[in-house]
């Protein structure tokens, strides 16, 4: 199975200020069809988990541009350009090129 | 409004049965792969299963192959989750998904297995 290492895994940041989240894959996620499969979630206390990125780098409809993601091959990036207090959570990368998909463990982001 | 919606948790005896629902609306059922996740208290995400939009192909995680049995309604729209031999391991949310990329969760329904 792929092993999907996230850190840290624990993020306190401060309001207004920039955040990342590092994520690793155990092998390639670039599937066949030339595509890469990783994709970011946010789940909120109390919520079920809400897809931000996909493919590496693509907005879900309806997320705010200070969250980006970036990367290649077996690294990527989930970024905030600036917290806000509704981004504390739990974030979670996750890949779906090769079966079974994986989760990473979960980075939570927390307000100092 | 695009939803995803689950029922049929509850609490079970260990080697008990459990049929889990997802009743799918606002958009076209039969065309999407479906997904079940899962989320032990306090732990992370685990896939579970998927299954075609035909329901020709599926696919489970190893903790679960040989007792549960992922399944779908079209006519429905419907998605379901047949668990059996359940496990105190098996406690957990369970959330059916839209597509191997999960652009759609439900809210999730409990699942508790225990004596």
């Amino acid at each position: 199975d792929v092993v999907m290492t996230q850190s840290p895994l624990s993020l306190p940041v401060t309001l207004g200020q920039p955040a990342s989240i590092s994520c690793r894959s155990s092998q390639s996620l670039v599937s066949s069809d030339g595509n890469t499969y990783l994709s970011w979630f946010q789940q909120r206390p109390g919520q079920s988990p809400r897809r931000l990125i996909y493919k590496v780098s693509k907005w879900e409809s309806g997320v705010p541009d200070r969250f980006s993601g970036s990367g290649s091959g077996t690294d990527f990036t989930l970024k905030f350009s600036r917290v806000e207090a509704e981004d504390v959570g739990v974030y979670y990368c996750m890949q779906h090129t090769h079966w079974p998909y994986t989760f990473g463990q979960g980075t939570k982001l927390e307000i100092k | 409004e695009v939803q995803l919606v689950e029922s049929g948790g509850g609490l079970v005896q260990p080697g008990g049965s459990l049929r889990l629902s997802c009743a799918a609306s606002g958009f076209t059922f039969s065309s999407y792969w479906m997904t079940w996740v899962r989320q032990a208290p306090g732990k992370g995400l685990e896939w579970v299963a998927y299954i075609k939009p035909d329901g020709s192909e599926n696919s489970y995680v190893d903790s679960v192959k040989g007792r549960f049995t992922i399944s779908r309604d079209n006519a429905k729209n419907s998605l379901y989750l047949q668990m059996s031999s359940l496990r105190a391991e098996d406690t957990a949310v369970y959330y059916c998904g839209r597509r191997g990329g999960m652009d759609v969760w439900g809210q999730g329904t409990t699942v508790t297995v225990s004596s």
